[in-house]
């Protein structure tokens, strides 16, 4: 069964860290591009980052470079999320999502919640 | 960045009946490749989204061909014809020509 299933949200405070998780299964995790999307309460899509299939590229938005880490364990079929510098804005649920050769998201994970507040 | 726009905000539909939506983007999401990455994702109340449409106009597996997407440049169409109870929630479109990527701000689709 093809899956996606994510871990690590919680309630974190501004200026703390977090890192989250995302367990594959189902398919050739190590020959696919990865990505993370959050979505704020009540509000769209935003994409968070993207990993290549074996980790050498790695994009992020200018609204979380330099704060959040994309990685990849192949041999775990994990994917990873290292928050750091944690914000009020960054409260959103996280998902993790395959990106395939068409340029899009074929698979997505029930996502986790993440509250940054004091 | 590339700024997608998505209108109607809100669709109001009755059952059988056709909903459609429209996404703009402010460049041109033709790639150097030569393809146009341009997709709709559908996301229901408490879901995760899922891939409706990909490349402007391929159904992703399983999805039914009363959905068809259209469009070139930096006009796009997503529609839905004869739309069913299990049609509702919220629609996005969203680009993967250029980082950073970018979504659409949604387009609500309700049975009147």
């Amino acid at each position: 069964q093809v899956q996606l299933v994510e871990s690590g949200g919680g309630v974190v405070q501004p200026g703390t860290s977090l890192r989250l998780s995302c367990a594959a299964s189902g398919f050739t995790f190590s020959h696919s591009a990865m990505h993370w999307v959050r979505q704020a309460p009540g509000r769209g899509l935003e994409w968070v980052a993207l990993i290549s299939y074996d980790g050498t590229y790695k994009y992020y938005p200018d609204s979380v470079k330099g704060r959040f880490t994309i990685s990849r364990d192949n041999s775990k079929n994990t994917l990873y999320l290292q928050m750091n510098s944690l914000r009020t804005e960054d409260t959103a649920v996280y998902y993790c999502a395959r990106g395939n050769n068409d340029g899009a998201f074929d698979i997505w994970g029930q996502g986790t919640m993440i509250t940054v507040s004091s | 960045d590339i700024v997608m726009t998505q209108t109607p905000l809100s669709s109001p539909v009755t059952l059988g009946q056709s909903a459609s939506i429209s996404c703009r983007s402010s460049q041109s999401l033709v790639h150097t490749d030569g393809n146009t990455y341009l997709t709709w994702l559908h996301q229901r109340p408490g879901q995760p989204p899922r891939l409706l449409i990909y490349k402007i106009s391929n159904r992703f597996s399983g999805v039914p061909d009363r959905f068809s997407g259209s469009g070139a440049g930096t006009d796009f169409t997503l529609k839905i014809s004869r739309v069913e109870a299990d049609d509702v929630g919220v629609y996005y479109c969203m680009q993967g020509t250029q980082f950073p990527l970018t979504f659409g701000g949604g387009t609500k689709v309700e049975i009147k």
